[in-house]
């Protein structure tokens, strides 16, 4: 069965800083890991979909890896904003009917 | 635009009652799903359905009944609402396997 964990659970920085958000799942055998991004009381925002295949994804200030023998996915966010606090989720999807499975997040404060 | 749309965003209702929830989603994705955010904001996949087939079923209790007219529509209907069925409850749609998730702003079903 499929766990996936994010470490921190939260985190707060002062702007400017880089943010480093750390995402584990168990079993390797996944076709695409997604970041998303859910501000209070609003829905889901996709930031990065990484293929099994890749190793990166970038968006602008975004950088999503992906290890997957180590089971591992790390997002960078380069100089943070205030704009960029939110809850950010991880999600594999590991199975062909497209079940995402999700980590419990990591709730980011940025301080101006 | 573009988009997967719930209806509707907040609902209050008594414990008892019979509600609806609507999705629907102008992407020409084949696949739609259901997912419920509980308390702890952690969010955990329902039901699935692929161009009007059932495919994922989880451990849901039977009072929630899913139904797909067609692949661009995917309704919620829950009988009998209880108290533990206070959440936010969030449709999403994907193209494919190697596709990303797209999702729907949320419903927060509150039962009192």
């Amino acid at each position: 069965k499929q766990e996936v964990t994010q470490i921190p659970a939260a985190l707060s920085v002062p702007e400017g800083e880089n943010l480093v958000l750390n995402c584990s799942f168990t079993d390797s055998a996944i076709y695409n890991l997604q970041w998303f991004r859910q501000d209070p009381g609003k829905g889901l925002t996709s930031l990065l979909l990484i293929q099994s295949s890749q190793r990166e994804q970038t968006s602008g200030r975004l950088n999503a890896s992906l290890d997957k023998s180590s089971g591992r996915s790390t997002l960078y966010i380069a100089a943070s904003q205030p704009g960029d606090s939110a809850t950010y989720l991880c999600a594999v999807k590991g199975d062909s009917w497209g079940k995402l499975q999700f980590g419990a997040g990591t709730q980011v404060v940025v301080t101006p | 635009d573009t988009a997967v749309s719930q209806t509707p965003k907040y609902l209050v209702t008594q414990m008892g009652n019979d509600k609806s929830i609507k999705c629907e989603q102008n992407l020409g994705h084949d696949t739609m799903y259901w997912y419920k955010q509980d308390s702890k904001k952690f969010l955990k996949i329902m039901f699935s359905y692929n161009n009007k087939e059932l495919i994922i079923n989880e451990t849901v209790p039977n009072r929630f009944s899913p139904k797909s007219p067609d692949k661009a529509h995917l309704n919620l209907h829950i009988n009998s609402l209880e108290l533990g069925d206070s959440a936010v409850y969030f449709c999403a749609s994907s193209h494919g396997v190697n596709y990303g998730y797209t999702f729907g702003s949320g419903t927060r079903l509150t039962v009192v």
